[in-house]
């Protein structure tokens, strides 16, 4: 069985900042894993993915995520951070031959003007 | 193109009695995943749905049933609903390779009282 990691609860960070949201897992085999944002009554938006190739995975407004294997990790990370980023953040995760996706708990962010 | 769709946007209910969720893919998706996201939490997995069969199940009782029609779109039923089913029910649609990005829809507020 899949599992996720998001050891923060909340990350506040000053606009204009980097910002940084923390994710690992523990999946069975190559690991298949999806960053998705939530605002305030809406459904999840997909940022973007890790399936292979490239550790360094590029994604929707501005938002990459390095997958590190060593450390199991997949952390999302913004190199300036907009008041407009402020929402819930989900880490997920897929295993081989699983469809199923495996979620965090999720990290509120909040990008402080 | 159009995204996921899901209706309602919100119900209440009262505990005993039964609901019925609708979920209308991704133009092109022929896969529909149902995940449950308890306030405070991340989505868990409830079932899935491929061919109109359905293919993988999550932790969750008889209580939760699905359908998925010739068009691919999809029911959620609950029975018997608890106050414990209150939650936000998200609907996703894909194709059915592993891995492949869910897609979410906005999601059906559930209350029951």
């Amino acid at each position: 069985a899949q599992s996720v990691a998001q050891p923060e609860d909340q990350v506040n960070v000053a606009e204009g900042n980097p910002l940084t949201v923390k994710c690992t897992y523990s999946v069975s085999g190559n690991p298949y894993l999806f960053w998705y944002v939530q605002y305030p009554n809406r459904g999840l938006q997909f940022l973007l993915k890790y399936i292979t190739g490239d550790n360094l995975v590029k994604g929707s407004y501005g938002f990459e995520a390095e997958f590190n294997k060593s450390q199991t990790s997949f952390h999302l990370k913004k190199p300036s951070a907009l008041v407009s980023d402020s929402a819930l953040y989900f880490c997920a995760a897929l295993s081989y031959g699983n469809n199923r996706l495996a979620f965090g708990k999720g990290n509120q962010v909040v990008v402080i003007p | 193109d159009a995204g996921v769709t899901q209706s309602p946007t919100h119900l209440i209910k009262t505990r005993g009695q039964q609901v019925t969720l609708r979920c209308s893919p991704k133009s092109g998706h022929d896969t529909v995943s149902w995940y449950q996201q308890a306030l405070g939490q991340g989505p868990q997995f409830i079932f899935q749905y491929y061919e109109e069969e359905e293919r993988q199940r999550g932790n969750f009782p008889d209580r939760f049933s699905g359908h998925q029609f010739p068009n691919y779109s999809s029911e959620l039923n609950v029975n018997a609903l608890l106050l414990g089913d209150s939650a936000l029910y998200l609907c996703a649609s894909s194709f059915p390779r592993v891995p492949d990005t869910q897609y979410f829809g906005p999601g059906t507020r559930l209350t029951v009282l």
